[in-house]
């Protein structure tokens, strides 16, 4: 099994609602990312757990919070979202240890996120 | 942030050209330049990761080669497929900052 799963591929929310993404991978990938794309951008790295502790947070809102309940899971809890949040949001892994990385990544096919 | 280029943005081509792109990024604190092909509404895939200047990698009609010292890589395709319509992203890591390129999209027209 090589896939990054990612749920669900589509969301709207509006701006008091809470939702969460999840993304999951049973490849025994040790580190986990979490990327922001928005349209005709390069994604945006946001989040990294590796060995299931947060490695690195790139000076991402409050409103944003990830989980790693397990090496297989990882969630991103959204909370009082802004409509320029609306973006692409991926979910990547790679085998061992985090940053920096010589180890392909491989990545979940997205959730659509429009706030509202 | 550092700035990770590619080009051309956008590219057509016909079904059997070959044809090849660029990265170009930082040439310092280098650690790795990866590409990935992404096609629409799939997960982004990789291609190839490379670590050493002089590097070259090849994967069916499809190689790569990388020059940490001028800061650049090129991806050449040989013999364009339509199934290789897709954006070819690349990624510059460092430390621990990984950047992506805004991609070069190409289509391959039958």
């Amino acid at each position: 099994d090589t896939e990054v799963t990612q749920t669900p591929k589509h969301l709207v929310m509006g701006m008091t609602n809470k939702k969460s993404l999840k993304c999951e991978q049973h490849m025994g990938h040790r580190a986990m990312y979490w990327y922001k794309q928005k349209a005709k951008k390069p994604p945006e790295l946001m989040f990294v757990y590796s060995y299931e502790k947060l490695s690195i947070n790139e000076s991402v809102p409050s409103r944003f919070s990830p989980e790693c309940p397990n090496s297989s899971l990882l969630n991103l809890h959204l909370h009082a979202l802004q409509p320029e949040d609306s973006a692409l949001y991926l979910c990547a892994s790679s085998q061992g240890a985090a940053l920096p990385t010589n180890e392909k990544l491989f990545f979940g096919s997205g959730t659509q996120l429009s706030v509202l | 942030i550092l700035n990770v280029e590619q080009s051309p943005q956008s590219l057509h081509v016909q079904e059997g050209d070959s044809t090849n792109f660029t990265c170009s990024f930082p040439s310092s604190n280098f650690y790795a330049l990866h590409w990935y092909r992404w096609e629409t509404a799939k997960s982004p895939e990789a291609l190839f990761v490379m670590t050493l200047n002089g590097d070259e990698k090849k994967k069916g009609r499809i190689s790569a080669t990388l020059n940490t010292k001028e800061g650049y890589s090129y991806l050449y395709i040989k013999g364009s497929q339509p199934e290789d319509s897709a954006t070819y992203l690349c990624a510059f890591t460092t430390g621990n900052q990984f950047y992506f390129g805004t991609g070069t999209s190409l289509t391959v027209i039958p």
